[in-house]
């Protein structure tokens, strides 16, 4: 069974259309991230949720809404996609709180290209 | 410049040989994290750190709390062993969310 799943792997797109990549995490963790990896492979914070509660909030453009319906959940909706939001999303759990210094559990990565 | 650095940025190396890739960071950190990331995309934690030094397999990763510096080593490298390895802390400020560095991408021939 795989621990952290999105959907979906690939997502290609136009410019200015809305999309979501869904995240699932069956570990029983209280807390989810979204990371964002660009075309140099550097990989950044953008969100995290404990137990279905914003905790930290990156300096993300508002186009992008994160929703956490469950612990198990974390969702990300993209509004007005633009060509710099081509990346690959990662979906990430751990055991506790986001500051806490427990392992992270990674999911397979969504590659978004919007042309 | 970035928060946390890494050397070598490539590195290529023969089966056999011993592996450092080295991590520097420059703020107070709760923990340091080694992750692989795999030709196909996927990232695996290896260790989390916050002193002295693990050891898993062949892996091995240090860090000096007093320098700001880790190193993963690998011995006995072998092919399989290519892939991207990312150092990442947890910062004692603020949210302590996971600042990366950029990455080394080790490729070792047969």
């Amino acid at each position: 069974d795989t621990a952290v799943s999105q959907t979906p792997k690939y997502l290609v797109t136009q410019m200015g259309n809305d999309k979501s990549i869904k995240c699932e995490q069956n570990l029983g963790h209280d807390t989810m991230y979204w990371y964002k990896q660009d075309s140099k492979k550097f990989l950044k914070i953008m969100f995290s949720y404990n137990n279905k509660e914003l905790i930290i909030n990156e300096t993300v453009p508002n186009r992008f809404s994160p929703k956490s319906p469950d612990k198990a959940h974390l969702n990300l909706h993209i509004n007005s996609l633009e060509l710099g939001d081509s990346a690959v999303y990662f979906c990430a759990s751990s055991p506790g709180l986001a500051g806490g210094t427990d392992t992270q559990y990674f999911g397979p990565g969504t590659r978004l290209t919007v042309l | 410049k970035n928060e946390v650095e890494q050397s070598p940025q490539n590195l290529t190396a023969q089966e056999g040989e011993f592996i450092t890739i080295n991590c520097s960071y420059s703020v107070g950190i709760s923990a340091l994290h080694w992750l692989q990331q795999h030709p196909g995309g996927g990232i695996v934690s290896l260790f989390m750190l916050s002193s002295g030094k693990k050891k898993h397999g062949r892996l091995i990763a240090t860090i000096n709390i007093q320098e700001k510096h880790s190193s993963l080593h690998i011995t006995a490298s072998h092919p399989r062993d290519s892939a991207v390895y990312i150092c990442a802390v947890r910062s004692i400020i603020g949210a302590q969310k996971l600042v990366f560095g950029q990455g080394t991408r080790l490729t070792i021939n047969p």
